[in-house]
């Protein structure tokens, strides 16, 4: 069975601060995306991460993924309020004909 | 820029009713799909369509059918709503199936009541 584990589940941070949020997966994959999800509204695409090693940075979000590892990290830089959300990770496989997300992390960023 | 529409964002129906929720995309994508999301359940899949006609189960199918007639449709029909389908759900869109999605709608918030 394919899984996809994010932690932590709920983050608070205060403004300023770094922290990681870690995605493991337990197949090899095709793909891992992270997306962004603000209360009650539906995910935005933040990054797809094709390859071992891969990085994508934009903004104070820097997403890497190590293949063998079989881990995303999501890194967030001196955080402010705004990216108060909850984050997702999902790994595609392309002789599934469908991805598989994590649980998603909750991130409060607070003043 | 719109890519997948989701054209129904809150409804309200009564239980037993035959619901509609119907979804559009403008990317010429052959897979489509429907999630629904529960706070603390987090994403789950009902149907996914890989072409048109063509349509396969998720994880949580029951209660739930699905149509594919064109390339761009993609319909999730709750034959006789109940109470426990009240929730938000999702359509969403890519090119190949196991790459991931790229793009969601912008979701319907479903109450059965």
């Amino acid at each position: 069975e394919l899984k996809v584990e994010q932690n932590p589940l709920f983050l608070s941070m205060q403004e300023g601060k770094n922290y990681t949020i870690y995605c493991n997966y337990s197949t090899t994959s095709d793909r891992l995306y992270w997306y962004r999800q603000d209360p009650g509204k539906s995910l935005e695409s933040l990054f797809v991460l094709l390859s071992n090693g891969a990085v994508k940075q934009e903004g104070r979000l820097m997403a890497s993924l190590d293949t063998k590892a079989r881990l995303s990290t999501l890194h967030i830089t001196a955080a402010v309020h705004d990216l108060s959300a909850t984050y997702f990770c999902a790994v595609g496989y392309t002789n599934a004909g469908k991805s598989t997300f994590g649980d998603g992390t909750t991130l409060t960023v607070k003043p | 820029d719109v890519k997948v529409t989701q054209s129904s964002r809150y409804l309200v129906k009564r239980t037993g009713e035959k619901v509609f929720l119907e979804c559009v995309q403008d990317m010429d994508h052959e897979n489509m799909f429907w999630y629904r999301q529960d706070p603390g359940l987090g994403l789950r899949l009902i149907y996914f369509s890989y072409d048109v006609k063509m349509k396969e189960k998720g994880d949580i199918p029951e209660g739930y059918s699905v149509s594919r007639e064109k390339k761009e449709r993609f319909s999730l029909i709750l034959e006789s709503a109940s109470t426990n389908q009240t929730s938000m759900y999702l359509c969403a869109s890519s090119l190949f199936g196991g790459w991931g999605i790229s793009d969601f709608g912008e979701g319907s918030w479903l109450t059965v009541v």
